[in-house]
């Protein structure tokens, strides 16, 4: 039971790159989220997706794109990268959105000069 | 709407004292409520949780917390704080989703 993974663990994009994140649960949980962590910011929600078959935007959502893949995939797509998108990427699963606790991955590390 | 505030975003105590971080909280429906430990360079890690059950919650490694209505307030404490607890700390409140605090910093001098 390997929970939450997610690849790459660390990236470095040129401006104007293109990439996709990935992230994989094996708990069965219908929902799924992206954050992303900087210094002093805690963590802000950039998409989540409450069931299979659903995204919504979150607090910072520019610059994104999500993907539900199905139940247990998830992924994230910067299009053009810029560096005001270098973080930490997190991605979390929980059994349902609502009143739940997530699990978390152990991030991505990106940077983008 | 909901929203959690750490105030500080650090704290430093000396190994067996006390651990004290506080959270408050704002939630239009009663909320539920948790706090997360992220060890550096890796993900966040649930340490204990509140759901409507009893008000004091006790989690991972001797921690605890208490939810006080009145006050709005989920403060994590600990009894006698060890070098392994060094650590960012992070509140968070839901039901609609996770909103998370900025966090605090934990530092364990010898």
């Amino acid at each position: 039971n390997a929970g939450v993974t997610q690849t790459p663990k660390f990236q470095v994009l040129k401006t104007g790159q293109s990439m996709t994140l990935q992230c994989a649960q094996d708990m069965n949980h219908n929902s799924m989220y992206w954050y992303r962590q900087d210094p002093g910011m805690g963590l802000r929600l950039i998409y989540y997706s409450a069931s299979e078959g659903t995204t919504d935007k979150g607090e910072v959502p520019n610059g994104y794109n999500v993907s539900r893949l199905n139940k247990r995939e998830f992924s994230l797509r910067l299009e053009s990268a810029a560096p005001s998108q270098t973080s930490v990427y997190f991605c979390a699963s929980s059994e349902f959105r609502t009143a739940y606790e997530q699990y978390f991955g152990p991030g991505t590390r990106l940077t983008v000069t | 709407a909901q929203s959690v505030t750490q105030l500080g975003s650090h704290v430093s105590v000396s190994e067996g004292a006390l651990v004290l971080l506080r959270c408050n909280y704002s939630s239009s429906v009663p909320p539920y409520l948790f706090w997360y430990v992220q060890y550096p360079n890796q993900g966040l890690q649930l340490l204990l949780k509140y759901t409507s059950a009893a008000t004091l919650v006790k989690g991972i490694n001797d921690f605890e917390a208490e939810f006080k209505k009145s006050e709005t307030s989920f403060h994590l404490t600990k009894p006698s704080a060890h070098m392994s607890d060094a650590a960012e700390y992070f509140c968070a409140v839901s039901p609609r989703g996770l909103t998370f605090g900025k966090g605090i910093t934990l530092s364990v001098r010898p």
